[in-house]
């Protein structure tokens, strides 16, 4: 059974700080892994999507990596701004056909 | 891009009612679509997944007599909570695909906030 965890669970910085967000998965038989963007009381807006070929994807301020082998990605914005505050959520969708999300990390951006 | 509009945004029932929740696709054919329940600091719940013309599949834990599934057409879905009780105050969220979802993102609603007092 995949199980995603996501570290930190909470994370401020001051705004201009470049910071990277931790998901780990215990399976890594994965089709993809998408990161998400949550903010209070809404749904969820898709960020980056790897495929399990891919090592890496690119969006702007945002880098995401993929290693299979060790199950680990990470988000890494760069010169964070107070509008990036929100939850950010990583994701594996597994041969089962189920996306299986992480806790998610809080990310507070100080101006 | 694609767009899922999820509806009502937010609800207050009492006890015992039943509550619909749509999920619609705008501007695509959702030939499956998920619906996930989340409680406040936790992570999205799969509860189950709906394919056009068939019945959902429930996850484990997920009652299936309780959390009625319809997607009737390629453009909407419904979830709706029956015999509501204050325990199944929670926050759902839908989501859909027209595509290979090993290939491409999922579309999600903007999430119903139900309150059953």
């Amino acid at each position: 059974k995949q199980e995603v965890t996501q570290i930190p669970a909470a994370l401020s910085v001051p705004e201009g700080e470049n910071l990277v967000l931790n998901c780990s998965f215990t399976d890594s038989a994965i089709y993809n892994l998408q990161w998400f963007r949550q903010d209070p009381g809404k749904g969820l807006t898709s960020l980056l999507l790897i495929q399990s070929s891919q090592r890496e994807q690119t969006s702007g301020r945002l880098n995401a990596s993929l290693d299979k082998s060790s199950g680990r990605s990470t988000l890494y914005i760069a010169a964070s701004q107070p509008g990036d505050s929100a939850t950010y959520l990583c994701a594996t969708y597994n041969q089962g056909g189920k996306l299986i999300f992480g806790q998610g990390t809080e990310l507070s951006v100080k101006p | 891009g694609a767009v899922v509009s999820q509806h009502p945004s937010r609800v207050i029932c009492k006890s015992g009612t039943s509550v619909k929740i749509e999920c619609r696709s705008l501007d695509f054919q959702a030939t499956t679509m998920f619906w996930y329940r989340q409680f406040p600091k936790q992570s999205l719940m799969l509860m189950a997944t709906s394919n056009e013309g068939s019945k959902a599949t429930y996850e484990q834990g997920v009652e299936k007599d309780k959390f009625l599934i319809n997607h009737a057409s390629l453009t909407l879905s419904t979830l709706t909570v029956t015999s509501a009780h204050p325990e199944d105050s929670s926050f759902y969220i839908c989501s859909a695909s027209s595509l290979d979802t090993s290939n491409s993102p999922l579309h999600f609603g903007n999430g119903t906030r139900l309150t059953v007092t």
